[in-house]
Protein backbone atom coordinates (compact mmCIF):
# COMPACT_ATOMS: atom_id res chain seq x y z
CA UNK A 1 0.00 0.00 0.00
CA UNK A 2 1.29 3.41 -1.01
CA UNK A 3 1.05 4.99 2.28
CA UNK A 4 0.73 9.47 1.88
CA UNK A 5 2.88 12.01 4.48
CA UNK A 6 1.09 15.04 5.06
CA UNK A 7 3.03 18.02 6.31
CA UNK A 8 2.88 19.87 8.56
CA UNK A 9 -0.25 18.19 10.80
CA UNK A 10 -0.90 21.84 11.33
CA UNK A 11 -0.51 25.29 9.54
CA UNK A 12 -1.26 28.53 11.01
CA UNK A 13 -1.39 31.15 8.35
CA UNK A 14 -2.66 35.06 8.27
CA UNK A 15 -5.48 35.97 5.87
CA UNK A 16 -3.99 36.85 2.71
CA UNK A 17 -0.75 35.21 2.83
CA UNK A 18 0.27 31.75 0.90
CA UNK A 19 0.07 28.91 2.50
CA UNK A 20 2.32 25.71 1.10
CA UNK A 21 1.16 22.26 2.28
CA UNK A 22 2.81 18.91 1.46
CA UNK A 23 2.27 15.29 0.66
CA UNK A 24 5.11 12.55 0.16
CA UNK A 25 4.06 9.24 -1.44
CA UNK A 26 5.90 6.20 -0.12
CA UNK A 27 6.43 5.44 -3.34
CA UNK A 28 6.15 7.10 -7.21
CA UNK A 29 2.56 7.59 -8.02
CA UNK A 30 3.59 9.65 -10.99
CA UNK A 31 1.20 12.36 -11.49
CA UNK A 32 -1.69 10.82 -9.88
CA UNK A 33 -2.47 12.87 -7.06
CA UNK A 34 -5.48 14.86 -5.60
CA UNK A 35 -6.12 17.31 -3.22
CA UNK A 36 -9.34 17.67 -0.87
CA UNK A 37 -10.99 20.39 1.13
CA UNK A 38 -13.09 19.53 4.38
CA UNK A 39 -14.69 21.47 6.63
CA UNK A 40 -16.31 20.54 9.88
CA UNK A 41 -19.14 18.10 9.28
CA UNK A 42 -19.21 18.27 5.60
CA UNK A 43 -17.69 15.50 3.27
CA UNK A 44 -14.54 16.49 1.33
CA UNK A 45 -14.10 18.59 -1.69
CA UNK A 46 -12.22 17.67 -4.75
CA UNK A 47 -9.93 20.77 -4.98
CA UNK A 48 -7.23 19.36 -7.26
CA UNK A 49 -6.78 16.07 -9.79
CA UNK A 50 -3.67 15.18 -11.17
CA UNK A 51 -1.41 16.94 -9.26
CA UNK A 52 -2.29 20.26 -11.26
CA UNK A 53 -5.95 20.29 -12.60
CA UNK A 54 -8.81 21.92 -10.25
CA UNK A 55 -11.86 20.50 -10.49
CA UNK A 56 -15.11 22.35 -11.59
CA UNK A 57 -15.44 25.54 -9.93
CA UNK A 58 -12.27 25.47 -7.72
CA UNK A 59 -10.64 29.17 -7.35
CA UNK A 60 -7.45 29.64 -8.88
CA UNK A 61 -5.63 30.79 -5.68
CA UNK A 62 -5.71 26.65 -5.06
CA UNK A 63 -2.70 25.30 -7.04
CA UNK A 64 -1.12 21.72 -6.80
CA UNK A 65 2.39 20.99 -8.20
CA UNK A 66 5.02 17.92 -7.90
CA UNK A 67 5.27 14.69 -9.51
CA UNK A 68 6.98 10.88 -8.34
CA UNK A 69 6.46 11.12 -4.59
CA UNK A 70 6.24 14.78 -3.67
CA UNK A 71 3.88 17.52 -4.16
CA UNK A 72 2.48 20.71 -3.03
CA UNK A 73 -1.04 22.53 -2.54
CA UNK A 74 -0.36 26.15 -2.54
CA UNK A 75 -3.14 28.57 -1.83
CA UNK A 76 -1.97 31.88 -3.25
CA UNK A 77 -3.68 34.48 -0.59
CA UNK A 78 -6.29 32.68 2.21
CA UNK A 79 -9.41 33.72 2.33
CA UNK A 80 -11.29 33.37 5.76
CA UNK A 81 -13.55 30.25 3.81
CA UNK A 82 -10.12 28.27 3.36
CA UNK A 83 -9.45 27.76 6.60
CA UNK A 84 -10.39 24.03 6.65
CA UNK A 85 -8.44 20.40 6.89
CA UNK A 86 -7.14 19.53 3.69
CA UNK A 87 -6.01 16.00 2.74
CA UNK A 88 -3.92 14.53 -0.42
CA UNK A 89 -4.94 11.17 -2.00
CA UNK A 90 -3.73 8.94 -4.58
CA UNK A 91 -4.96 6.80 -7.88
CA UNK A 92 -2.32 5.27 -8.93
CA UNK A 93 -3.04 1.90 -7.45
CA UNK A 94 -6.40 2.15 -8.04
CA UNK A 95 -9.06 0.85 -7.44
CA UNK A 96 -7.21 0.70 -4.11
CA UNK A 97 -6.69 4.30 -3.59
CA UNK A 98 -5.05 5.51 -0.28
CA UNK A 99 -5.45 9.57 1.94
CA UNK A 100 -3.06 11.50 3.59
CA UNK A 101 -3.93 11.64 7.26
CA UNK A 102 -4.34 15.18 6.66
CA UNK A 103 -3.06 19.00 7.59
CA UNK A 104 -5.23 21.52 9.62
CA UNK A 105 -4.51 24.91 8.29
CA UNK A 106 -5.81 27.66 10.94
CA UNK A 107 -5.92 31.30 11.34
CA UNK A 108 -2.76 32.80 12.82
CA UNK B 1 -27.86 19.11 -8.91
CA UNK B 2 -26.27 16.23 -7.93
CA UNK B 3 -27.22 14.66 -4.28
CA UNK B 4 -26.13 11.36 -3.11
CA UNK B 5 -28.48 10.50 0.38
CA UNK B 6 -26.84 8.62 2.76
CA UNK B 7 -28.80 6.53 5.43
CA UNK B 8 -28.86 3.12 7.20
CA UNK B 9 -26.37 4.37 10.16
CA UNK B 10 -26.51 3.94 13.82
CA UNK B 11 -25.65 2.01 16.80
CA UNK B 12 -24.98 -1.88 16.53
CA UNK B 13 -23.27 -4.29 18.83
CA UNK B 14 -19.62 -5.95 18.09
CA UNK B 15 -20.16 -8.75 15.73
CA UNK B 16 -23.69 -6.79 14.49
CA UNK B 17 -24.32 -6.18 10.74
CA UNK B 18 -25.82 -3.05 9.15
CA UNK B 19 -26.86 -1.89 5.44
CA UNK B 20 -26.02 1.16 4.60
CA UNK B 21 -28.03 3.03 1.10
CA UNK B 22 -27.33 6.07 -0.36
CA UNK B 23 -30.14 7.29 -3.04
CA UNK B 24 -28.52 9.47 -6.05
CA UNK B 25 -30.33 11.94 -8.09
CA UNK B 26 -28.96 14.32 -10.71
CA UNK B 27 -26.45 11.84 -12.08
CA UNK B 28 -26.87 9.14 -14.48
CA UNK B 29 -26.62 6.70 -12.31
CA UNK B 30 -26.78 3.77 -14.35
CA UNK B 31 -23.74 4.72 -16.25
CA UNK B 32 -21.31 5.97 -13.23
CA UNK B 33 -19.27 3.32 -11.26
CA UNK B 34 -20.09 4.20 -7.57
CA UNK B 35 -18.09 3.78 -4.31
CA UNK B 36 -18.16 3.95 -0.36
CA UNK B 37 -15.10 5.69 1.45
CA UNK B 38 -15.20 6.11 5.47
CA UNK B 39 -13.81 8.39 7.85
CA UNK B 40 -12.85 7.20 10.86
CA UNK B 41 -11.04 9.43 13.73
CA UNK B 42 -7.64 7.04 14.01
CA UNK B 43 -7.15 5.98 10.41
CA UNK B 44 -8.78 9.09 8.71
CA UNK B 45 -10.37 8.59 5.40
CA UNK B 46 -10.17 4.88 3.64
CA UNK B 47 -11.76 3.75 0.41
CA UNK B 48 -13.90 0.44 1.26
CA UNK B 49 -15.22 -0.43 -2.64
CA UNK B 50 -16.18 0.61 -5.74
CA UNK B 51 -19.06 -1.20 -8.28
CA UNK B 52 -19.27 -0.71 -11.70
CA UNK B 53 -22.13 0.72 -13.46
CA UNK B 54 -24.30 -2.20 -14.46
CA UNK B 55 -23.17 -4.03 -10.84
CA UNK B 56 -20.95 -6.73 -12.93
CA UNK B 57 -17.36 -6.08 -11.33
CA UNK B 58 -16.71 -4.84 -7.78
CA UNK B 59 -13.02 -4.02 -5.94
CA UNK B 60 -12.77 -3.93 -2.29
CA UNK B 61 -10.24 -2.82 -0.19
CA UNK B 62 -8.21 -4.53 2.28
CA UNK B 63 -9.25 -2.94 5.60
CA UNK B 64 -13.03 -4.45 5.51
CA UNK B 65 -12.33 -7.24 2.67
CA UNK B 66 -15.11 -10.23 3.62
CA UNK B 67 -17.20 -8.30 5.14
CA UNK B 68 -18.91 -6.06 3.17
CA UNK B 69 -21.00 -6.77 0.02
CA UNK B 70 -21.31 -3.73 -2.12
CA UNK B 71 -24.39 -3.53 -4.46
CA UNK B 72 -26.50 -1.61 -6.14
CA UNK B 73 -30.46 -1.20 -7.87
CA UNK B 74 -30.17 1.09 -10.73
CA UNK B 75 -34.29 1.07 -10.95
CA UNK B 76 -34.18 2.63 -7.74
CA UNK B 77 -30.83 4.79 -8.53
CA UNK B 78 -29.38 3.30 -4.97
CA UNK B 79 -26.22 2.10 -3.83
CA UNK B 80 -25.75 -0.34 -0.70
CA UNK B 81 -22.98 -1.55 1.59
CA UNK B 82 -23.88 -4.45 3.42
CA UNK B 83 -21.77 -4.65 6.74
CA UNK B 84 -20.67 -7.87 8.70
CA UNK B 85 -19.13 -9.49 11.89
CA UNK B 86 -18.59 -5.12 12.66
CA UNK B 87 -16.13 -4.10 15.49
CA UNK B 88 -15.38 -1.07 17.26
CA UNK B 89 -12.83 0.19 14.96
CA UNK B 90 -15.37 -0.02 12.53
CA UNK B 91 -17.01 2.87 14.18
CA UNK B 92 -16.87 5.76 11.66
CA UNK B 93 -18.80 8.11 9.20
CA UNK B 94 -19.28 6.18 6.07
CA UNK B 95 -19.52 7.97 2.80
CA UNK B 96 -20.96 7.06 -0.70
CA UNK B 97 -19.12 8.66 -3.36
CA UNK B 98 -19.04 9.02 -7.37
CA UNK B 99 -15.24 9.49 -9.36
CA UNK B 100 -14.44 11.97 -11.70
CA UNK B 101 -14.85 10.50 -15.07
CA UNK B 102 -13.89 7.46 -14.30
CA UNK B 103 -10.14 9.12 -12.42
CA UNK B 104 -10.69 7.48 -8.85
CA UNK B 105 -11.09 11.06 -7.78
CA UNK B 106 -14.34 11.50 -5.86
CA UNK B 107 -15.69 14.62 -7.35
CA UNK B 108 -19.20 14.05 -5.21
CA UNK B 109 -20.07 12.54 -2.10
CA UNK B 110 -23.16 12.50 0.17
CA UNK B 111 -22.89 14.39 3.56
CA UNK B 112 -22.24 10.52 5.51
CA UNK B 113 -24.37 8.08 7.97
CA UNK B 114 -22.23 7.35 11.22
CA UNK B 115 -21.76 4.03 12.41
CA UNK B 116 -20.92 3.35 15.53
CA UNK B 117 -20.36 -0.20 16.92
CA UNK B 118 -20.41 -0.82 20.84
CA UNK B 119 -21.98 -2.79 23.20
Amino acid sequence: EIVLTQSPATLSVSPGERATLSCRASESVRNSLGWYQQKPGQAPRLLIYDTSSRATGIPARFSGSGSGTDFTLTISSLEPEDFALYYCQQRFTWPRVTFGQGTRLEIK
Amino acid sequence: QVQLVESGGGVVQPGGSLRLSCAASGIPFSTENMHWVRQTPGKGLEWLAVISYDGSTKYYGDNMKGRITISRDNSKSTLYLQMNSLRAEDTAVYYCAKALGGMYYFDYWGQGTLVTVSS
